[in-house]
Formats: structure tokens, sequence, C-alpha cells
């Protein structure tokens, strides 16, 4: 079975932190790994997308790994700032063509307090 | 650049009535389009998709039905709403087929239904 998770549920740290939050997957042919981040009661915003043959991708101070073999990506959040309080979800997509379907993790609630 | 739109943004409708929410589109042709269900403590369930107008392709068994009538609008229906249907509604579209392409959500409608 295809399950996404994301660990820890919440996070909570200081302003200026670097932080990690993780997302494992359990069958390591994806197509590709998605990063979103949500606010309370608004809709999805995409941060990164990586390929299944890319290692990473960086916008800004956000930088996301991928290791398909160890079912593992990671984004990095370096310098961390109050308005990056919101909820990450990490969706992987598998399948080909009109089968290919994303699964989503249940998201890491992270707070940066001031 | 491409925008997306959803209406109502909260909807409160009591057992057994009628739901309709709306999705539209801007600034882009021929999307992919899709609507998830947000339940508290649940992950993003994808609803609905549609590769183009008429083709809807249901995910999950249940009480809620799509429309495309035109192609940057999709709509999603119910003759009777269940207590169970309560939670957030997320539209998205992306472009190229399949799943691989990077979604792109609306602001969310919030439902309770009492």
């Amino acid at each position: 079975k295809q399950e996404v998770t994301q660990i820890p549920a919440a996070l909570s740290v200081p302003e200026g932190e670097n932080l990690v939050l993780n997302c494992s997957f359990t069958d390591s042919a994806i197509y590709n790994l998605q990063w979103f981040r949500q606010d309370p009661g608004k809709g999805l915003t995409s941060l990164l997308l990586i390929q299944s043959s890319q290692r990473e991708q960086t916008s800004g101070r956000l930088n996301a790994s991928l290791d398909k073999s160890s079912g593992r990506s990671t984004l990095y959040i370096a310098a961390s700032q109050p308005g990056d309080s919101a909820t990450y979800l990490c969706a992987v997509s598998y399948g080909a063509g009109n089968n290919r379907k994303l699964i989503w993790g249940l998201g890491t609630s992270l707070g940066v307090n001031p | 650049s491409q925008t997306i739109h959803q209406w109502p943004a909260t909807l409160v409708q009591p057992v057994g009535s009628p739901l309709s929410l709306e999705c539209t589109v801007e600034g882009t042709s021929n999307p992919n389009l899709y609507w998830y269900r947000q339940a508290a403590g649940r992950g993003l369930q994808l609803l609905f998709y549609s590769v183009g107008i008429g083709q809807i392709s249901s995910e999950v068994p249940q009480n809620l039905s799509a429309s495309r009538p035109q192609d940057r609008q999709f709509i999603l229906s119910s003759k009777k709403l269940l207590l169970s249907d309560s939670g957030f509604y997320l539209c998205a579209w992306s472009l190229g087929s399949g799943w691989g392409h990077e979604q792109y959500f609306g602001p969310g409608t919030r439902l309770t239904v009492t």
C-alpha cells in the first residue's frame, strides 16, 4: 500500500532557527514529489516540486531534497520567520498517464515564535 | 497569470439540503481540474478529477457528484447532504495529462452540515 507519512505532526521553534520537515513514502517508484504550504482556513500553495530524477530543489530560504532509495524527502527552511507558520504538506505522485495519482501526507503544523 | 476562484467561501447547510460549489479558473485553457475534501484530522481526499469538458472521474463513491459544463468551470454538487459531508473543499488545476504536473489550489470552501 502506498502511504506518505509526515513527522512530526506539529513543531514549534523560535524565530531564526533552521529547521527540517520530514516526509517518508513506502513505495520508492515515484514520479515526483511536491511540498505545499497551507495557511489556516486557506487553500494550498505549491512550494517545490522535485522530479524523480532530481535530488533537490531550492527556492529562496527553502530547500527540498529527495532520496528515493530510502523513501524520504526533507524540506529545509533556513532562518525561520513568524510568517513561515503554517501547515506543510507533502504529496507523492505515482503511476503513469491516466493511472497516475497523488498520495498525500497529513502535514506538519509549524509554529515560529517571535 | 492564472487564477482560480471558489465560492462560496463558507457555507452552513442543514442535513438533507442540496449543495452546489463552484470553481472557475482564469488565464489558462484545457486545464485538468480536481475536487478535494479535507476533513479535520485527515489528509486531503481526492473526490473527482476532470481532464476535459464533460469528462469526470470519481475517486470515492459517495453522495456527491461533479460536473464540468465549461472548459474552466468545475461544479461539485449533492442532492442531499449528510453530516459526514462537512469539511473543507478545495478545487485545484494543473496543466498537462496525468498527476505529475504541479497543482494549483483555490482558496477553498468551508462547508458545515448541521
